[in-house]
């Protein structure tokens, strides 16, 4: 069974640019969980889907967009990006929720100069 | 200018001796915990996880301890290896929340 997929592995990005992470969750998954890790702040909560509706969101300004597809793929968009965005980029997902097995991926490096 | 790291507990210990990870939680209503390990260059691996209306749980060399009256969970890894060597972090979740809140981590070290 393959595991939680996440596209590209690396980026580099400039100041004021956007950019779309992409999640492909494990097969019958439903319940994906996107988290922001720094070495300052550790691994902070994004948002999560369920269904392709957003289900909770962290404490993060709206310039952090996400959605799910009915295949259950999600994918983030941070617009306007800021050097502090720098971070790597994890995706999580579960079978109904994060009160079950919670599985993430590899993560995606983002670097914004 | 650049911004301080979080300070991460380390813990050192003999390869083949037993180790234990400490956790404290600061949620009451939190009641589903999973331990996670990473590897540097990767993403938290799943390890075990705890609901708790458990006070133990096992799984293949590790243990989970729950104790809700003080708010702490612990990992115990028996006979450890050099391929435990990562940090390992807690997360908590409370019922009502769809959300993971994670622990700084602890950087596990395991010397030959």
């Amino acid at each position: 069974k393959a595991g939680v997929t996440q596209t590209p592995r690396y980026l580099i990005k400039t100041r004021g640019q956007q950019v779309t992470l992409s999640c492909s969750p494990i097969s019958g998954h439903r319940s994906v969980s996107w988290y922001q890790q720094t070495p300052g702040q550790g691994l902070q909560f994004l948002f999560e889907y369920f269904s392709e509706t957003q289900r909770n969101k962290g404490n993060f300004p709206g310039r952090f967009s996400g959605r799910q597809f009915s295949n259950s793929r999600s994918e983030m968009n941070v617009s306007t990006l800021e050097l502090g965005d720098s971070a790597l980029y994890l995706c999580a997902s579960s079978l109904i929720g994060v009160r079950t097995e919670a599985f993430f991926g590899q993560g995606t490096r983002l670097t914004v100069v | 200018g650049e911004s301080v790291g979080l300070h991460l507990p380390t813990l050192s210990v003999q390869e083949g001796d037993n180790s234990i990870i400490n956790c404290a939680y600061s949620n009451s209503a939190s009641d589903y915990f999973i331990w996670y390990k990473q590897e540097s260059g990767k993403g938290p691996q799943f390890i075990i996880d705890i609901r708790s209306n458990m006070d133990k749980r096992q799984g293949q060399r590790v243990t989970v301890l729950l104790n809700k009256t003080v708010k702490h969970l612990s990992l115990q890894i028996a006979a450890t290896q050099p391929g435990d060597s990562a940090v390992y972090f807690c997360a908590e979740n409370a019922g009502s929340a769809r959300q993971l809140t994670f622990g700084s981590g602890t950087q596990l070290t395991v010397l030959p």
